[in-house]
């Protein structure tokens, strides 16, 4: 069965701190993909990036920065020199590509920055 | 803005009163999915609809129907209210079965 952990329920760091966030995942599946999605405390979801499985490489965007390791089944997120604005519910989520595209969300890490 | 849109934002109802969530998106989705998001949960699945014409059960779906009106319509009805179906609802639509999910705004059900 699918299931994606986030074992960091809260985090806060200072402003200007780098921070990362884990995400654990577990499938039985040889092909999926993984998500991270932000949710600000206006309450939307917003998508940030989509990795598949056969796709290891790292990527950067701007401040944020994913690391997908399959020998650990780990899709980490980092962001660099956080913001204020980056307060935020973070969600982590597993998907196989074949039936439903169903999302299997972790619980998600509340991040706060503090000013 | 294009994308989905959930009408309404809030609703409060009573016991075994019965309601339906609307949700639409413009992006000409092929897939679409209603969620539910709980405190300390993450959000599952309710129902989803792969294409136009086809619904199908997720991981949660008792009390709920849902309707796939046309291609960019997709909504959920819950017949008779009960306590514990107080949430935050999401509608999500996708390209195809392989594609990111875009999420509405959602909306948010208190039942008394």
């Amino acid at each position: 069965a699918q299931k994606v952990t986030q074992a960091q329920t809260e985090i806060s760091v200072v402003e200007k701190e780098d921070v990362t966030l884990d995400c654990v995942y577990e499938t039985r599946d040889t092909t999926y993909y993984l998500f991270w999605y932000k949710q600000p405390p206006s309450g939307e979801l917003v998508f940030l990036i989509r990795r598949n499985s056969f796709d290891e490489q790292n990527e950067i965007s701007g401040r944020y920065s994913w690391n997908f390791q399959k020998s650990t089944s780990s899709f980490n997120f980092t962001i660099t020199a956080s913001q204020v604005v980056d307060s935020a519910v973070y969600f982590c989520a597993l998907s196989e590509p074949t039936g439903a595209n169903n999302l299997f969300f972790g619980t998600g890490t509340r991040l706060t920055v503090i000013p | 803005n294009a994308g989905v849109t959930q009408t309404p934002k809030f609703q409060v109802l009573k016991t075994g009163q019965s309601m339906t969530l609307q949700c639409a998106q413009d992006m000409n989705h092929n897939s679409m999915y209603w969620y539910r998001q709980d405190p300390g949960m993450g959000l599952r699945l309710i129902y989803y609809s792969a294409s136009e014409g086809t619904t199908d059960k997720g991981e949660v779906p008792n009390g709920y129907n849902v309707s796939r009106l046309n291609k960019r319509e997709f909504s959920l009805r819950l017949e008779s209210a009960a306590p514990s179906q107080t949430s935050v609802y999401f509608c999500a639509s996708s390209r195809d079965s392989s594609g990111p999910q875009h999420f509405g705004d959602g909306t948010r059900l208190s039942i008394l």
